[in-house]
């Protein structure tokens, strides 16, 4: 079955203890993303990986790191989690469709992060 | 910057309604539009794209259409049922170059029997 995957699905963790959310897809896209969703803010991109070892910023990168040694993993790293990083993460991938060079996305399931 | 706004923000309908419901952006520009479906506390699920050549796109129950000149695109769902219930995301694409999607709030969408 194509799919996304995350893990954990749920964390609790505590201020400045480094951890780290897998993001693994099986469909071969080249691209990939990290979003979080807060409550009245939507969904907002961490950072984006546009193909193996190639990573850039997305709008709000502050406090996570990424990287993509493989093309179809892509982690999060918060090396030293806060309070206001407690939210929804969720990984995407997508391929662009031909001719239109439109991409078209698909996520995983979500991990719920509390940082207390 | 771009803002995405979504008409209603929720909406609670009975069973077999036609039902729109509206997405606009500040910044026309829109290069490509995904609308998905949110069920509680779960992922994004894909329900339309709406390609950079296309105004519109049909599956099933489900409508989407997408006017570019106005920013605006709607979401139409026929005959709507009880499990069509979830929060409706729709998303714009900016450039060819890139993936990134803009998302709006959502309009969480509750079908009675």
């Amino acid at each position: 079955e194509a799919q996304v995957t995350q893990n954990p699905r749920y964390l609790i963790t505590v201020t400045g203890k480094k951890l780290t959310v897998t993001c693994s897809q099986n469909m071969n896209h080249e691209y990939m993303s990290w979003y979080r969703q807060d409550p009245g803010l939507g969904l907002r991109q961490i950072y984006y990986s546009m193909n193996v070892e190639v990573t850039d910023k997305g709008d709000v990168p502050e406090g996570y790191k990424v990287s993509r040694k493989e093309k179809r993993n892509f982690p999060l790293i918060l090396e030293s989690p806060s309070p206001n990083q407690t939210s929804l993460y969720f990984c995407a991938s997508s391929f662009e469709k031909r001719p239109s060079r439109s991409y078209e996305q698909y996520f995983g399931p979500g991990t719920r992060l509390t940082v207390t | 910057k771009q803002e995405v706004t979504q008409i209603p923000a929720a909406l609670s309908v009975p069973e077999g309604e036609n039902l729109v419901l509206n997405c606009s952006f500040t910044d026309s520009a829109i290069y490509n539009l995904q609308w998905f479906r949110q069920d509680p506390g779960k992922g994004l699920t894909s329900l339309l794209l709406i390609q950079s050549s296309q105004r519109e796109q049909t599956s099933g129950r489900l409508n989407a259409s997408l006017d570019k000149s106005s920013g605006r695109s709607t979401l139409y769902i026929a005959a709507s049922q009880p499990g069509d219930s979830a929060t409706y995301l729709c998303a714009g694409g900016e450039s060819y170059n890139t993936d990134k999607l803009i998302f709006g709030t959502g309009t969480r969408l509750q079908v009675f029997p």
